[in-house]
């Protein structure tokens, strides 16, 4: 059974550039979240998608989008890049029993902007 | 609001020894706590969760929690440290009030000595 997938793993851009993060959730899983992982930081939630619309969004700004595909699958999208944005992003999935629900990483995308 | 303090950003024990890993929370409902251990350059892995129900959690490789109401603590722990255990720890909180928002600690660096 796989578990969560991330592409690329690494990934170097330049400021202003956009780039786009994707993610395929745990066999059976059909929420998936996004968060951001600063060097010596927790994770922050960025926003959640379940049934293909943005359920919930933390405070990250307009930049930071994404979208979700019928066969659950997500991508992360984030435009005008920063040096701040720099950071390692992961996908999490799980199942829609509720906020209970155990989420599940991927190994994330190790994103630098120069 | 909000809010998870991992209040000491690095535990150091003998391998054999007991461990604890600290955790507050603040929450505006019914908490939900999680605990993930994140290792060199990878994604979180789950280790345990408390939702309902019995105060102390059992979870993977031997860890357990506890949760306290009454001090809204999670602490971590386990009866006998591994050299291989060295890893970074989160404690993570969501409330029962709707939303899915994960927040995070900054993490504990737990190093076990042989």
């Amino acid at each position: 059974d796989a578990g969560v997938t991330q592409s690329p793993t690494h990934l170097i851009k330049t400021r202003g550039q956009q780039v786009t993060l994707r993610c395929s959730p745990k066999s059976g899983h059909d929420t998936v979240s996004w968060y951001q992982q600063a060097l010596g930081q927790g994770p922050q939630f960025i926003f959640q998608y379940y049934e293909e619309e943005e359920r919930q969004r933390g405070n990250f700004p307009d930049r930071f989008s994404g979208h979700q595909f019928p066969n659950y699958s997500s991508e992360l999208n984030v435009n005008a890049l920063l040096l701040g944005d720099s950071a390692l992003y992961l996908c999490a999935s799980s199942a829609s029993g509720g906020a209970g629900e155990t989420q599940y990483f991927g190994p994330g995308t190790r994103l630098l902007v120069l | 609001a909000q809010s998870v303090a991992q209040p000491e950003d690095q535990v150091n024990v003998a391998e054999g020894n007991p461990l604890t890993v600290k955790c507050t929370y603040s929450v505006s409902g019914n908490p939900y706590l999680f605990w993930y251990v994140q290792y060199p350059n990878r994604g979180l892995q789950f280790l345990l969760k408390y939702i309902t129900g019995d105060n102390l959690v059992k979870g993977s490789y031997g860890f357990e929690a506890e949760f306290n109401k009454s001090q809204t603590s999670f602490h971590l722990k386990k009866p006998s440290a591994l050299v291989s255990d060295s890893a970074l720890y989160f404690c993570a909180v969501r409330d029962n009030t709707g939303g899915f928002k994960t927040i995070f600690g900054a993490g504990t660096r737990l190093f076990v000595k042989a």
